[in-house]
Parts: structure tokens; C-alpha cells; sequence
């Protein structure tokens, strides 16, 4: 499988706590995103970082990106009862010529109040 | 802007029934459309790639007469799962993008479909 591997499968945080999900890929991309996912709903985008940068910081989420290691981080800061969903790495790969993209597992927050 | 909408948002059908599920952008015109499948608890699987006026290209292992992808226009596609049985209980997510490149993908609420 070319999809990614993200860690921890599941965090559970108290409110305030900072919390971090890591994505591990295996092909070259271009780009990685990150989406979230409230329970049956569809995705909403995050953030997109370019293979050419190391960090990007939005509101209290901070993505960094190491090509070297083929690995992603999403931080988000002083964590909300409502940032409890499921939070997915998505890489705009290339694969044989042909782009897709290929989410990672995701990782499921819940954070209490 | 940039709003795609699915419908139906919940479909109960029985075994060997057809249902279809329609992908809409709303507010823009999309060259691309993409389907996903999500098991629950589990990332989202790309099904197939549909350009308008075009045929779909499937991923691999998704059976193309099974799962009918129709891209008529620029706004519109549909996923119509054929013959469905219990494993094709499933959320389906629809995607959306302007420019061709799988980049900037607006997604659908996604359908729950429960095949008895």
C-alpha cells in the first residue's frame, strides 16, 4: 500500500493540552495537506505545506515537513472540547507519472473538557 | 465558495438493488471529480477519477461495473453502486477540483449507504 502511516491511531487530551500527530509517507510528493473529520461528516482542509518548506503556521496549528524523513507533524495548541475529530495527512504523490492523493490513516483526537 | 454537495446524504437499500449517489460543485465548475470509499475508523480510499465528458479511471482492485461513475457535466457526477451487498455498506465521499491537479480538492459530506 502507498498510503501513509500516522501516529498515535487515537489521542486523548484534556482541554488546553497541546496535540500532535505525526504522518509518515513513502513517495516523493509535491505538497502535503492535512484535513480533519468530524464523525460521519465529509473533510475540511487544514493546511497545505510544499515539499520546498519546513514549517507552516495557521491560527494554533503548526505543520512542519522533513522531506529527509519523509514525515509530516500537525501541533495544534491550546486544544477545544470542539477540535474532538479525526485528523488525516493527505500527499499529492507522484506515482508512476500519474498524481492522486493519498491519505494516511489518521489519527482520532478527543479532547475533554 | 467552493461548496460541493452530496445526495443522498443516507441511503438504506436491500441486496441486489442499484443506488446511485450524486456529486454537485455548487459554485464552480469542476474538470475533475473524485470518489472515495471510508470504512469506518479507516482513511479514505480513492475509487476512481472522473473528468467531464470522459471516462472514469479506476484505482486498482475497484471493479469498474460495479461501481458506474458518470462525469455528464461540469457541475454534476454520479457514483451508482450496482447489484449492492452488504460489503458495499459504506461512507462515499465525493471531490472536486478546478484545475486537474488533485492539489486543490473540495470535498462532499460524504453519503452513508447501508445495503441489508
Amino acid at each position: 500500500s502507498q498510503q501513509g502511516e500516522e501516529d498515535p491511531q487515537a489521542l486523548s487530551i484534556q482541554e488546553g493540552e497541546n496535540a500532535t500527530m505525526n504522518c509518515s509517507y513513502k513517495t516523493s510528493i509535491n505538497n502535503l495537506q492535512w484535513y480533519r473529520q468530524n464523525s460521519g461528516r465529509g473533510l475540511v482542509h487544514l493546511i497545505l505545506i510544499r515539499s520546498n518548506e519546513r514549517e507552516k503556521h495557521s491560527g494554533r496549528l503548526r505543520v512542519t515537513l522533513d522531506t529527509s524523513k519523509k514525515s509530516s507533524s500537525l501541533l495544534i495548541t491550546a486544544s477545544r472540547a470542539a477540535d474532538t475529530a479525526s485528523y488525516f495527512c493527505a500527499t499529492d504523490a507522484i506515482t508512476g507519472g500519474y498524481n492522486k492523493l493519498i491519505f494516511g490513516a489518521g489519527t482520532r483526537l478527543a479532547v475533554h473538557p | 465558495g467552493a461548496v460541493v454537495s452530496q445526495h443522498p446524504s443516507w441511503v438504506i437499500c436491500k441486496s441486489g438493488t442499484s443506488v446511485k449517489i450524486e456529486c454537485r460543485s455548487l459554485d464552480f465548475q469542476a474538470t475533475t471529480m473524485f470518489w472515495y470509499r471510508q470504512f469506518p475508523k479507516q482513511s479514505l480510499m480513492l475509487m476512481a477519477t472522473s473528468n467531464e465528458g470522459s471516462k472514469a479511471t479506476y484505482e486498482q482492485g475497484v471493479e469498474k461495473d460495479k461501481f458506474l461513475i458518470n462525469h455528464a457535466s461540469l457541475t454534476l457526477s454520479t457514483l451508482t453502486v450496482t447489484s449492492a451487498h452488504p460489503e458495499d455498506s459504506s461512507f462515499y465521499i465525493c471531490s472536486a477540483t478546478t484545475s486537474g491537479s488533485r492539489t486543490e480538492q473540495y470535498f462532499g459530506p460524504g453519503t452513508r449507504l447501508t445495503v441489508t
